[in-house]
């Protein structure tokens, strides 16, 4: 299994852009890289996947390094809303670790 | 759609009781799975399931049932409630190799 790593927690100011970063060095070429965020206790949410291209829907972009290594995360504006657990994942496995708490300051 | 559902939200079981945990979904998703949450920790992965009369051991199965007899619905049961089963437990569904989509979870707490 494709095994990955995060930072424990980062701060981040509102309004500003972040970037959280994540380590797949093990990720095989036909695993997806998924990220979800848990706010509080409730059910993880979906943000967005990718295979190897950069990603962006409404809610944030992905982008991908071209060995599949690592990726990152990007929240363009955040919001104090986007204070949550922001957990990468490579699918299929669906395993999750401890994810990054972030916190974001106003 | 409902989306993913959950029963009960909370349960109180004493050490030996069984029960069962309930879940549901309405968008025809074969594949679905269940987490559980303990404080501070990722989801792990109890059971999961990619079709009706289909299910297998995710990592750390014992001391959980799980069947699949219709697409919608996928219950876990716990044989004899352990304090060490105290946890938050969450469904998800997706269709195959897709994205997976949350239930609310249950809060589960064994004395």
């Amino acid at each position: 299994d494709a095994k990955t790593t995060q930072p424990p927690s980062m701060d981040c100011a509102e309004g500003r852009a972040a970037n959280l970063p994540c380590n797949h060095s093990t990720i095989s070429g036909n695993e997806y890289v998924y990220w979800y965020r848990q706010i509080h206790s409730q059910g993880p949410q979906y943000i967005i996947h990718g295979l190897k291209n950069n990603e962006t829907n409404e809610m944030a972009s992905l982008i991908i390094t071209e060995d599949r290594k690592s990726s990152t995360l990007i929240l363009p504006h955040a919001t104090l809303r986007d204070t949550a657990v922001y957990y990468c994942i490579v699918r299929p496995r669906m395993r999750f670790g401890a994810g990054t708490r972030l916190t974001v300051k106003p | 759609n409902a989306g993913v559902t959950q029963t009960p939200k909370f349960q109180v079981l004493k050490t030996g009781q069984s029960m069962t945990l309930q879940c549901a979904q309405d968008m025809n998703h074969e594949y679905m799975s269940w987490y559980r949450q303990d404080p501070g920790m990722g989801l792990r992965l109890i059971h999961y399931s990619v079709g009706a009369g289909i299910t297998d051991q995710g990592e750390v199965p014992n001391g959980y049932n799980v069947s699949r007899s219709t697409t919608e619905d996928f219950p876990l049961r716990l044989l004899s409630a352990a304090p060490s089963q105290t946890s938050v437990y969450f469904c998800a569904s997706s269709r195959l190799q897709e994205t997976q989509y949350f239930g609310p979870g249950t809060r589960l707490l064994v004395l």
